[in-house]
C-alpha cells in the first residue's frame, strides 16, 4: 500500500531533550516536506526537500533540523525542544516539487513539550 | 506569503451549497485544495494549474482566476461527509514550495 508513515504518533517530552520524528514513504517520491499545524494558523512549512541531499527552509525552520540521506526517509530533529514547539506535525511527499502534484500526508505526530 | 481564505467558517444543512475563496498577493502558478477531517491528515481534493488544467475530485469543482490570483472551491448539494477544514495551498512558480492558508471550517448538519 502506498503510504507515508510517521513515528511516533504521540510524544510527550521535556524541554531540552533531543528528539527525532521519523518519516518514510514507499512511493519513490522526490519531494518531501514537514509541516506543523497549530489552531488558527493552518499548516506551516518547516523544511522541505526536493531530492536526496537537497533540503531547504520553509516558513518556520527555527529550532528544527532535517536530513535527507535516502530518498524514502526525511527525519525531523528537534535538538533542544521548547514548549512553543508543542504542535501537530505532518510529513508529506509528492512525486516532484509541489506545483502540479498532489501531496500525500502522513498520519501526524502530536508532540507535547513540557 | 500565506494565501488568505474566506470565510473562516461555514455552517450548512445537507443539500445546501457553499463557496470557499482563496486569494494571494502574488502571481500564482497553481492552487491546491485539501480537506482535513478532525484528527486526521489532510487529503488532496484538487489542483488548478495556470493555463486552465485541473486535476482532482469528481463532485467538487473549483475555479482559478490567474489575473486576480484567486481561486474558489464550490461545494454543491453538500453532504454530511463534506464536513471538515478546507485548506488552499498556493505555488508561486514551478519548482517552489506549496504554502497553505489558515483553513475554512465547514460544518454540515442533517
Amino acid at each position: 500500500e502506498a503510504q507515508v508513515t510517521q513515528n511516533p504518533r504521540y510524544l510527550i517530552t521535556v524541554t531540552g531533550k533531543k528528539l527525532t520524528v521519523t518519516c518514510s514513504q514507499n512511493m519513490n517520491h522526490e519531494y518531501m516536506s514537514w509541516y506543523r499545524q497549530d489552531p488558527g494558523l493552518g499548516l506551516r512549512q518547516i523544511y522541505y526537500s526536493m531530492n536526496v541531499e537537497v533540503t531547504d527552509k520553509g516558513d518556520v525552520p527555527e529550532g528544527y533540523k532535517v536530513s535527507r540521506k535516502e530518498k524514502r526517509n526525511f527525519p525531523l530533529i528537534l535538538e533542544s525542544p521548547s514548549p512553543n514547539q508543542t504542535s501537530l506535525y505532518f510529513c508529506a511527499s509528492s512525486p516532484r516539487t509541489g506545483a502540479a502534484y498532489e501531496q500525500y500526508f502522513g498520519p501526524g505526530t502530536r508532540l507535547t513539550v513540557t | 506569503q500565506q494565501p488568505v481564505q474566506s470565510p473562516q467558517a461555514v455552517i450548512l444543512r445537507e443539500g445546501e451549497d457553499a463557496v470557499i475563496n482563496c486569494s494571494s498577493s502574488k502571481a500564482l502558478y497553481s492552487v491546491h485544495w485539501y480537506r482535513q477531517k478532525h484528527g486526521e491528515a489532510p487529503v488532496f481534493l484538487m489542483i488548478l494549474l495556470k493555463g486552465g488544467e485541473q486535476k482532482g475530485h469528481e463532485k467538487i469543482s473549483a475555479s482559478f482566476n490567474e489575473k486576480k490570483q484567486q481561486s474558489s472551491l464550490y461545494l454543491t448539494a453538500s453532504q454530511l461527509s463534506y464536513s471538515g477544514t478546507y485548506f488552499c495551498g498556493t505555488v508561486a512558480q514551478a519548482g517552489t514550495a506549496l504554502i497553505f492558508g489558515k483553513g475554512t471550517t465547514l460544518s454540515v448538519s442533517s
